[in-house]
């Protein structure tokens, strides 16, 4: 059946490029960040977080930056796979607090 | 590797029927917290439990929603009399330690509830 409610962005790329998912967060309290991956009828599953002490953080062929000043976080996918395909998205959480606060998600679709 | 699981995997109920959503959480964890994500939307926090008590809960998590640890491998969510905004897909999710010390959630398979 046809999904209801937000209309996720999309990017689209082919199978060995780089892929680059962006996400603006809106607390500025927020000092934790959390990248989850979400393949169709699954829940979401950890890739990478990173500290608001740092601006980079390197993982397994993922990248996260962080820029504070503009409350931008980003996760770069290397080589990107066609088991890459899923829904992407960030979370926030602010000192002391057990919450994830999720963004709206982007999907990546890569082509072979 | 160890996982959160979850039961049943769909359940399908009535308008103000009583709905009762099983975890069971990893097994040294003990940070547990219920989501939801409406088809297409984000996911939601609902609320997170430590040492048998709510720590913290969404403005979503009214008087019809509670949890329970009845035992030490279960995780429950009730929703007392459901509504049709109620359906959606509700995650589990685990921890070992509480996010302050990085501790990843691990999220279970989810549990669609879907209310006639």
């Amino acid at each position: 059946g046809e999904s209801v409610g937000l209309h996720l962005p999309t990017l689209s790329v082919q199978e060995g490029d780089n892929s680059i998912i962006n996400c603006a967060y809106s607390n500025s309290a927020s000092d934790y960040f959390i990248w989850y991956k979400q393949e169709s009828g699954k829940g979401p599953q950890f890739i990478i977080d990173i500290r608001s002490n740092m601006d980079k953080r390197q993982g397994q062929r993922v990248t996260v930056l962080l820029n504070k000043t503009v409350k931008h976080l980003s996760l770069q996918i290397a080589a990107t796979q066609p088991g890459d395909s899923a829904v992407y998205f960030c979370a926030e959480t602010a000192g002391g607090y057990n919450k994830l606060i999720f963004g709206a998600g982007t999907r990546l679709a890569v082509h072979p | 590797e160890p996982e959160v699981t979850q039961t049943p995997s769909h359940q399908v109920t009535q308008m103000g029927q009583e709905v009762i959503l099983r975890c069971v959480p990893i097994s040294n964890h003990l940070y547990f917290y219920w989501y939801r994500q409406i088809l297409g939307q984000k996911v939601e926090f609902l609320v997170s439990f430590y040492n048998n008590e709510i720590s913290e809960k969404s403005e979503i998590f009214d008087d019809q929603f509670s949890v329970e640890r009845p035992d030490g491998s279960n995780f429950t969510l009730k929703i007392r009399s459901t509504k049709l905004e109620d359906s959606a897909m509700y995650f589990c999710a685990s921890s070992e330690a509480g996010l302050a010390v990085n501790n990843e959630q691990f999220f279970g398979p989810g549990t669609r509830l879907t209310v006639l």
